[in-house]
């Protein structure tokens, strides 16, 4: 039983294009989140979520769309891709505020 | 602001010495933090963490070392093996940004046979 999972895990898709990104977890953790790793590893944090309720909203473009219709899961639409939004995408879980994440297994989101 | 630096960004040791990576944070508010490990094309996946009331962590061959005053934190691999190679992330807990986790920007470990 995989604890945070991510769907799709490979994503190519044309510049201008909308795509959606999902994840569940089965931790029965209270927070969710994105991260957003970029060609040179760096992780950086995007939104998060804790009881469905949006926390954190870093200055991501208004074109990525978090949404959380449960504790359980958290999507991530993207619209009018850009060249330079592929990277991995990263959810993640944590029981709560200040504890360590468990990370999903990642998208690699590739625009041409 | 937020930062976490992290230094080297990569480390070359070989089989059965030690190594240690050190990372630095700018939010005294920080009071956990926890580090990761990352195998190519593989998830971030947490290997130690360590709370701001505690100055040393040891979990078999890795260990974690914090000093709230400098506000520094360390790493130490004893023993490494050629499976320790990977990249390493440490990370610094914000509290008062709704705790997020801030990454410094990785050490790639070599372990050579």
């Amino acid at each position: 039983d995989t604890a945070v999972s991510q769907t799709p895990k490979y994503l190519v898709t044309q510049m201008g294009n909308d795509k959606s990104i999902k994840c569940e977890q089965n931790l029965g953790h209270d927070t969710m989140y994105w991260y957003k790793q970029d060609s040179k590893k760096f992780l950086k944090i995007m939104f998060s979520y804790n009881n469905k309720e949006l926390i954190i909203n870093e200055t991501v473009p208004n074109r990525f769309s978090p949404k959380s219709p449960d504790k359980a899961h958290l999507n991530l639409h993207i619209n009018s891709l850009e060249l330079g939004d592929s990277a991995v995408y990263f959810c993640a879980s944590s029981p709560d505020r200040n504890y360590g994440y468990t990370f999903g297994s990642g998208t690699r989101l590739t625009v041409v | 602001g937020e930062n976490v630096e992290q230094h080297p960004s990569t480390l070359s040791v070989q089989e059965g010495d030690s190594a240690v990576i050190k990372c630095t944070y700018s939010d005294s508010a920080s009071n956990y933090f926890p580090w990761y490990k990352q195998e190519l094309g593989k998830r971030p996946q947490l290997i130690i963490d360590i709370r701001s009331n505690v100055g040393e962590k040891k979990d078999q061959r890795i260990a974690v070392t914090l000093n709230k005053t400098a506000k520094h934190f360390s790493l130490h691999i004893t023993e490494t093996q050629p499976e320790d190679s990977a990249v390493y992330f440490c990370a610094a807990s914000f509290y008062n940004q709704g705790g997020k986790l801030i990454f410094g920007q990785g050490t790639e470990l070599s372990v050579k046979p």
